[in-house]
């Protein structure tokens, strides 16, 4: 997975808590993206990084926030968690522009 | 809004066969595309990408056309093996910079002994 993990790979969680997920990259790579992927919509971006500190939404951010205090992590936060937020979720990273986005093993995220 | 979409979403082919997977492409800005690979259970994997001023990339078994006149995409994989078993991603990328890629829906490719 490209010098990536995804941390918890698993959770369960309430309706209405805030969640917080993490990525961590051993590449030193540019950019860090947050997709989720749900059955009938593929891969959607949540939000993407293209530096630390510096971050921009993607087309599906709504109820989502994220930070990127170091290179190699980069946080999202389900502010009050719903059942709609549940999803299995993607951390990827790419380089230099135009390279290719590597991906993380994902976590599994269930709002009951 | 852009999209792009897989014209079949399951394929099933036999061992040892080779197999094609299509994708259609709506953004004629579009300059690099990039297959995927899923496995149960895991994130995507890098296969093979190709940019805009190319018509044809080959790698080790796999194989990708573009045709920019009709906007269309496919994957080649030569020799198609049990391993092969996942479901395959086109994506392109929509925006030069931060490169957001646009992800189709995907392709089941199972494998017959």
């Amino acid at each position: 997975d490209a010098g990536i993990t995804q941390s918890p790979r698993h959770k369960v969680t309430e309706t209405g808590t805030p969640v917080t997920l993490r990525c961590h990259q051993t590449e030193n790579h540019r950019y860090m993206y947050w997709y989720r992927q749900d059955p009938g919509h593929g891969l959607r971006l949540i939000h993407y990084s293209y530096g630390v500190k510096d971050t921009d939404k993607g087309e599906v951010s709504d109820g989502y926030s994220v930070s990127r205090s170091k290179t190699e992590d980069f946080l999202l936060t389900l502010e009050s968690a719903t059942s709609s937020q549940t999803s299995v979720y993607f951390c990827a990273i790419s380089g230099h522009l135009g390279e290719t986005q590597y991906f993380g093993p994902g976590t599994r995220l269930l709002v009951l | 809004g852009e999209s792009v979409g897989l014209h079949l979403p399951t394929l099933s082919v036999q061992e040892g066969d080779n197999s094609i997977i299509n994708c259609a492409y709506s953004n004629s800005a579009s300059d690099y595309f990039i297959w995927y690979k899923q496995e149960s259970g895991k994130g995507p994997q890098f296969i093979i990408d190709i940019r805009s001023n190319m018509d044809k990339r080959q790698g080790q078994r796999v194989t990708v056309l573009l045709n920019k006149t009709v906007k269309h995409l496919s994957l080649q994989i030569a020799a198609t093996q049990p391993g092969d078993s996942a479901v395959y991603f086109c994506a392109e990328n929509i925006r030069r910079g931060a490169q957001k890629l646009v992800f189709g829906q995907g392709t089941r490719l199972t494998i017959n002994p």
